[in-house]
């Protein structure tokens, strides 16, 4: 079946850019998505980007998608403390369920 | 505008006690909808979908239940709690129509299993 998969842990230091990757398996993704979840809170919606687009900038968040390579990356410019959370890369391909990674906890040391 | 409710938020329950988590969904009609567990440290595991009312698929063999007595309430139930049920659970709903595969999630329930 489908597979997405993330690094564990990221640690960087505050007012430096994180960069969270993702690889993905399936060859029919549609969308691909990043979520953030705050601690005891659930998932919300960050950013995602069609699978006809290389590149996707939303102020301080840049998606970039390699389709040939099934890469997907999300770059926090200027992390912030606020910006310590779990983040979950998601691939969709057309069913009910898209299939999720397992997590990426961001660590930002002041 | 769609909201998400899903509650209670905290919850501690014996070893064999029953359990029922309920979730609604507001503003929308014929929504998919989703629970899952995040266990500590680890990711999302999918529990049950729902496409329609009394339509339940599930994904993981378990002692856990989920019921959708009407078009935006889904039910997680369980006769008799174990230990492992311990976790972080997550409803979620998207468009039963002009779906994009993105999910809008509840707060979350926490259920501590003692």
């Amino acid at each position: 079946g489908e597979d997405v998969e993330q690094s564990l842990f990221l640690s960087v230091r505050e007012g430096d850019s994180s960069v969270i990757n993702c690889t993905y398996t399936d060859s029919s993704s549609t969308y691909l998505y990043w979520y953030k979840q705050e601690p005891g809170a659930g998932l919300q919606l960050l950013t995602y980007i069609f699978s006809n687009m290389d590149m996707k900038q939303d102020q301080r968040l840049t998606v970039l998608l390699n389709k040939k390579d099934k890469h997907l990356s999300l770059r926090i410019a200027d992390t912030q403390t606020g910006d310590s959370a779990i983040y979950f890369c998601a691939e969709w391909g057309g069913s009910y369920i898209p299939t999720f990674g397992r997590g990426t906890s961001l660590i930002v040391h002041p | 505008s769609q909201t998400i409710h899903q509650w209670p938020a905290t919850l501690v329950q014996p070893v064999g006690s029953p359990l029922s988590l309920e979730c609604t969904v507001e503003g929308t009609s014929n929504p998919n909808l989703y629970w899952y567990r995040q266990a500590a440290g680890r990711g999302l595991q999918l529990l049950f979908y729902s496409v329609g009312i009394g339509q339940i698929s599930s994904e993981v063999p378990q002692n856990l239940s989920a019921s959708r007595p009407q078009d935006r309430q889904f039910i997680l139930s369980s006769k008799k709690l174990l230990l492992s049920d311990s976790g972080f659970y997550l409803c979620a709903w998207s468009p039963g129509t002009g779906n994009t595969g993105e999910l809008f999630f509840g707060e979350g329930s926490r259920l501590t299993v003692l």
